[in-house]
C-alpha cells in the first residue's frame, strides 16, 4: 500500500472548518483514500473514504486532487468533541477478507474553544 | 457506542498468568481484526481471520493465540506476557467483499493491558 503523509499536529477553532491535509504521491490507480479518528481512549471510527470523486457524508467531506496524489478531509464546523487524531490510510481494493489496514502516524486535531 | 464489543476493557495479569481477550460483533461481518496499540503510537496490526480462517498473522510471538470460534466471536489468548507487551488491544470487523470494493473496518474500544 502507498505511504501517506501528514502534518503531526494542528489546532482549529471551535465552529470554523477544519482542513486536514494528506500528501499521498505514490497512491496507485486503484487505491482508495480513507479517513479515520480516534477520540483518547476510543478506538478508531470511520469517517469517509474516496476513490476519484469528491466525498461528503454527515461527517465530512473528502477533496482528492485530480492527480490523486493528496487530499483533503474536512470538517465543516468543528465542535470540541472533534479533537482526536486523524489517520489517512490508502487501500488496495479488499482481497477477500485478505488485507492489511496500515496506519501511519497521524494528524493530532486539537479544537480550540 | 461501538457495535464491537470488547471485554474486559482494563486488564492486569503477571507474566506467569494466563489470560484471554474477547471480541464479539453481530453485524454479519466475516473478517475480524486483532491490533495493537502502544502509547502515542498508531495501531498494528497483529492478526486477520476470514471466514473464520486465520488469514494475516503478521509475525506475532507465540504468546499471543488468537481464535475465531464463531464467525461472531474473536478471542485473543495469552500466554507468559512481558511488560513490554503492556498495550491497547483493539478488536475490529469488516464485511468480505470482492476485490473491487472496500469495506470500513468497525473498531471496538479496546482492552488496556497491563502485565506486571
Amino acid at each position: 500500500d502507498a505511504k501517506t503523509t501528514q502534518p503531526p499536529s494542528m489546532d482549529c477553532a471551535e465552529g470554523r472548518a477544519a482542513n486536514l491535509p494528506c500528501n499521498h504521491s505514490t497512491i496507485s490507480g486503484n487505491e482508495y483514500v480513507y479517513w479515520y479518528r480516534q477520540i483518547h481512549s476510543q478506538g478508531p471510527q470511520y469517517i469517509i473514504h474516496g476513490l476519484k470523486n469528491n466525498e461528503t457524508n454527515e461527517m465530512a467531506s473528502l477533496i482528492i486532487t485530480e492527480d490523486r496524489k493528496s487530499s483533503t478531509l474536512i470538517l465543516p464546523h468543528a465542535t470540541l468533541r472533534d479533537t482526536a487524531v486523524y489517520y489517512c490510510i490508502v487501500r488496495l481494493p479488499s482481497n477477500f477478507g485478505n488485507e492489511k489496514l496500515t496506519f501511519g502516524t497521524g494528524t493530532r486535531l486539537t479544537i480550540i474553544p | 457506542d461501538t457495535e464491537v464489543t470488547q471485554t474486559p476493557k482494563h486488564l492486569v495479569m503477571g507474566m506467569t498468568n494466563k489470560k484471554s481477550l474477547k471480541c464479539e460483533q453481530h453485524m454479519g461481518h466475516r473478517a475480524m481484526y486483532w491490533y495493537k496499540q502502544k502509547a502515542k503510537k498508531p495501531p498494528e496490526l497483529m492478526f486477520v481471520y476470514s471466514y473464520e480462517k486465520l488469514s494475516i498473522n503478521e509475525s506475532v510471538p507465540s504468546r499471543f493465540s488468537p481464535e475465531c470460534p464463531n464467525s461472531s466471536l474473536l478471542n485473543l489468548h495469552l500466554h507468559a506476557l512481558q511488560p513490554e507487551d503492556s498495550a491497547l488491544y483493539l478488536c475490529a470487523s469488516s464485511q468480505v467483499v470482492s476485490n473491487n470494493y472496500n469495506s470500513p473496518l468497525h473498531f471496538g474500544n479496546g482492552t488496556r493491558l497491563t502485565v506486571t
